[in-house]
């Protein structure tokens, strides 16, 4: 199985910060890479798929980029609404994985 | 709007059944790849299984070959998982998705799901 690793596991910024996670595939998946968040209680919800392309409907402050075993997203300007937590997931090979998660939140 | 539905869950003994359901509206199911997934409380996702369009593909994870099965009938858009053998370790709530298939078919819209406890 694929491996996902994400960093850090959990931070705290400021409302206007820009707010950066990594993740690592154990193994090269391409771009097929995908950025949930999840709200306490909530179903996930995507916002990044295809390691760069924003879903529709979802605020331009988020974006992603990466390729191989290597990706980044990150919110330009972290608002309230944002708390949460991410989580990657490959697609390119069975099972699908997900990364433990990166819980932000406000300080 | 898209909408799916989750429904079936509750408390059961181990290795007893359940069957979820999950209703899916506005699009049009049958072009669609479904999946379910699952999330243990206060734990990360994990992929469980996912069925083609038409139901002629399926893939499940390891941890639930043989005891779980995804089925869908698309005259009543409609996707399912009957559950069997249940362990302890399966409780999770259980989201139904659009999509969920490897390398580009993505899981884009997930219902609020359905909590599974299996316990005695």
């Amino acid at each position: 199985d694929i491996q996902m690793t994400q960093s850090p596991s959990s931070l705290s910024a400021s409302v206007g910060d820009r707010v950066t996670i990594t993740c690592q595939a154990s193994q090269d998946i391409s771009n097929y890479l995908n950025w949930y968040q999840q709200k306490p209680g909530k179903a996930p919800k995507l916002l990044i798929y295809d390691a760069s392309n924003l879903e529709i409907g979802v605020s331009s402050r988020f974006s992603g980029s990466g390729s191989g075993t290597d990706f980044t997203f990150t919110i330009s300007s972290l608002q309230p609404e944002d708390i949460a937590t991410y989580y990657c997931q490959q697609y390119d090979n069975l099972p699908q994985t997900f990364g433990p998660g990166t819980k932000v939140d406000i300080k | 709007q898209v909408q799916l539905v989750e429904s079936g869950g509750g408390l059961v003994k181990p290795g007893g059944s359940l069957r979820l359901s999950c209703a899916a509206s506005g699009f049009t199911f049958s072009d669609y790849y479904m999946s379910w997934i699952r999330q243990a409380p206060g734990k990360g996702l994990e992929w469980v299984s996912y069925i083609s369009n038409s139901g002629n593909i399926i893939y499940s994870a390891d941890s639930v070959k043989g005891r779980f099965t995804i089925s869908r009938d698309n005259a009543k858009n409609s996707l399912y998982l009957q559950m069997n053998s249940l362990r302890a370790e399966d409780t999770a709530v259980y989201y139904c998705a659009r999509g969920g298939a490897v390398r580009g078919i993505v899981a884009d819209y997930w219902g609020q799901g359905t909590l599974v406890t299996v316990s005695s």
